[in-house]
């Protein structure tokens, strides 16, 4: 059965501390993978798509890259409003956007 | 602000009722999409509208009905509530129907009593 795996499930860093999240995904036909962001009781943020493998996105501290079978967030020295919950979704066969169920990263100053 | 809209904010009903939750897409955008998010199910895709017509469902129950009108605003209507309804229901719109980038509305809060 096609599924989206994330982990960690929480993390917390110090501020400055660089760390990654993993997105893996079993989909027999990968059409788009997506990160989000998402604030408590917010509507999720986009943050990228990646295509193919090898595809790399970046946007100030966050860089997305994509392989075969999984995914990578990295977090640049977080900042306290790096904060939420990154959310990892991919399309399937039938078009569909699956979700992981999130890592909730936590930044302290 | 992702150029999604959804109305209301906020809704609090009582089981057996039944609620109208609306969402208006961004400009140029055809697709429209719910999602339910509940704290133990995460986001669950229910159903997309593209240009008027259904074009892919997910688990959506049977109580759960949903349309998108000619002005691309679409609306997801929820009947004989019961208490396992309450969660946040988001809408999402895309230009394409298929493998396009989602931009999600801030969502409705559902509270069921």
């Amino acid at each position: 059965e096609d599924q989206v795996t994330q982990s960690p499930e929480a993390l917390r860093l110090q501020e400055g501390e660089s760390s990654s999240l993993n997105c893996s995904y079993t989909v027999s036909g990968l059409r788009g993978l997506f990160w989000y962001r998402q604030d408590p009781g917010k509507g999720p943020e986009f943050l990228f798509t990646l295509y193919s493998a090898g595809e790399e996105k970046e946007k100030e501290r966050l860089k997305a890259t994509l392989t075969k079978k999984e995914s990578f967030l990295h977090i640049t020295a977080p900042k306290p409003e790096d904060s939420a919950t990154y959310l990892c979704a991919v399309h399937l066969n039938d078009y569909k956007l699956s979700f992981g169920a999130g890592t909730t990263v936590t930044v302290r100053a | 602000d992702s150029g999604v809209t959804q109305t209301p904010k906020h809704l609090i009903t009582a089981t057996g009722q039944r609620v109208t939750l609306r969402c208006s897409p961004r400009s140029g955008d055809l697709s429209v999409y719910w999602y339910q998010q509940s704290l133990d199910q995460g986001l669950q895709f229910l159903i997309q509208y593209y240009n008027g017509e259904e074009r892919a469902k997910g688990n959506i129950l049977e109580r759960f009905s949903a349309q998108q009108f000619p002005d691309l605003h679409s609306e997801l209507n929820l009947s004989s509530l019961e208490l396992g309804d309450s969660a946040l229901y988001f809408c999402a719109s895309s230009v394409l129907a298929l493998a396009d980038t989602q931009y999600f509305g801030p969502g409705t809060r559902l509270t069921v009593l």
